[in-house]
Parts: structure tokens; sequence; C-alpha cells
């Protein structure tokens, strides 16, 4: 079955650096990407997702690459604040459902 | 209606209960899906309805849990013989899909946090 991988598990930056966050997934099959927030006690949220027709997408401060010939993904985030300092979670459609990482906790350092 | 939500948000039940959870979707949302999460690990799925149909269920999920769409509306997930490793967050997610595959935004509820002692 399809499996997600996301590294790094926990990631600290420096406030107004950027922050990257990478996954892989195994199916290639696999065609839509989302990334989720999760601040502490709350609710996963979507920030930005790709579709696999696409290579890149860019919200703000928030993009995403995808290269599907090696079958990864990552979120950039530039100039971050503390309020980006969450936990993200990427995710890979296989088949009907979504195939989540394990998350990165993201440290905004002041 | 602004939100997925869910009932109770949490649950405390000792060993061998029976437990059951409600997800209200957001009314316009065709799609409902459960998943459970424990600390330090992302969603994971559990089952999912379109419209009141049960189209797919994790080869996790164990013969303990059910879940039910009877109207195409809110949703119960409900656990028997509860174990203690049942304990987790568990979440209920909805969108709006038009075709087969799953391509808008799931928009979470606050989920049920469920400890069984």
């Amino acid at each position: 079955g399809e499996n997600v991988e996301q590294h790094p598990s926990t990631l600290s930056v420096q406030e107004g650096d950027s922050a990257v966050i990478k996954c892989t997934y195994s199916d290639s099959a696999s065609n839509y990407f989302p990334w989720y927030k999760q601040e502490l006690g709350k609710r996963p949220q979507l920030i930005i997702d790709i579709r696999s027709n696409v290579g890149e997408k860019k919200d703000q401060r928030i993009a995403v690459t995808l290269n599907k010939t090696a079958k990864h993904f990552s979120l950039h985030i530039t100039e971050t604040q503390p309020e980006d300092s969450a936990v993200y979670f990427c995710a890979a459609r296989s088949n009907y459902q979504l195939i989540w990482g394990a998350g990165t906790k993201l440290i905004i350092k002041p | 209606d602004t939100g997925v939500s869910q009932d109770p948000r949490h649950k405390i039940t000792k060993r061998g209960q029976n437990v059951t959870f409600r997800c209200d979707p957001i009314s316009e949302h065709n799609r409902l899906y459960w998943y459970r999460q424990t600390l330090g690990q992302g969603p994971e799925f559990l089952t999912y309805f379109q419209n009141e149909a049960q189209l797919e269920k994790s080869r996790l999920l164990s013969n303990r849990f059910s879940a039910e769409r009877p109207k195409g509306s809110f949703s119960t997930l409900e656990i028997q013989r509860t174990e203690q490793g049942d304990s987790a967050m568990y979440l209920c997610a909805s969108s709006f899909e038009l075709g087969g595959y799953s391509y808008n935004e799931q928009f979470f509820g606050p989920g049920t946090r469920l400890t069984v002692l």
C-alpha cells in the first residue's frame, strides 16, 4: 500500500529564516498532495495543496514543489514568523483516501 | 453551520465498555471521513462515506469498530469492548467531491479524545 515518509520530524529555525519540509511517497498513481497545519490541541487545517499536473504552487510565504519522477514533494515557508510554529503534515492521495506523513514539528526561535 | 462539529469532545471509559461518537459535517458536503490520531503521528484513515454509503474501510480497522451515516448527514462511530490501545483522538472530516476521487479540501472537526482506563 501507499506509504508517505516525512522529514525532518522536528525543525527549528530562526524567525525570518526559511523552513523546508520534505515528503516522499510510494504510489506512483498518487496525484493529489495536500499540506495541513495542526496547532497544539487544534484540528488540522489545509494550508496548501498541489495536483500532479503542476510542479510548483505558491501562496504568499508558502510554496509547495512536486517531483513526480522522484516521488517527492516539499513545503517551503519563507520569512518565518512565530505563528508558523505548529506541526505540519503532508499527505498523498492513494485510491480514495489520503495517506499522511508522521508530521514535522516546526519551532520558530525568536 | 460554519464547520464540522463532533460530540463529545472528551470521553473517558473503562476497558470493555462501548462508546459512540457523533460527527456533524458541513451541511453541503457529501463526503465524510473518520480518522484516528495518536500523539506524534499523523491522522490514520479509518473509513469514509459518500452520502450514506460506506465506501471504504481501513484494513487496520478492527471489527469492534463500526460507523454509520444513515441519512447522509451526521455520522456515528461506535467502538465496542474498548481496549486501552483504542485511546486516541478520533477526528472527523468532510468534503465535497464531484467525482470518485478526493481532490478537495477536507475540513476537520475538533476531534473526540478517548481515554480507555
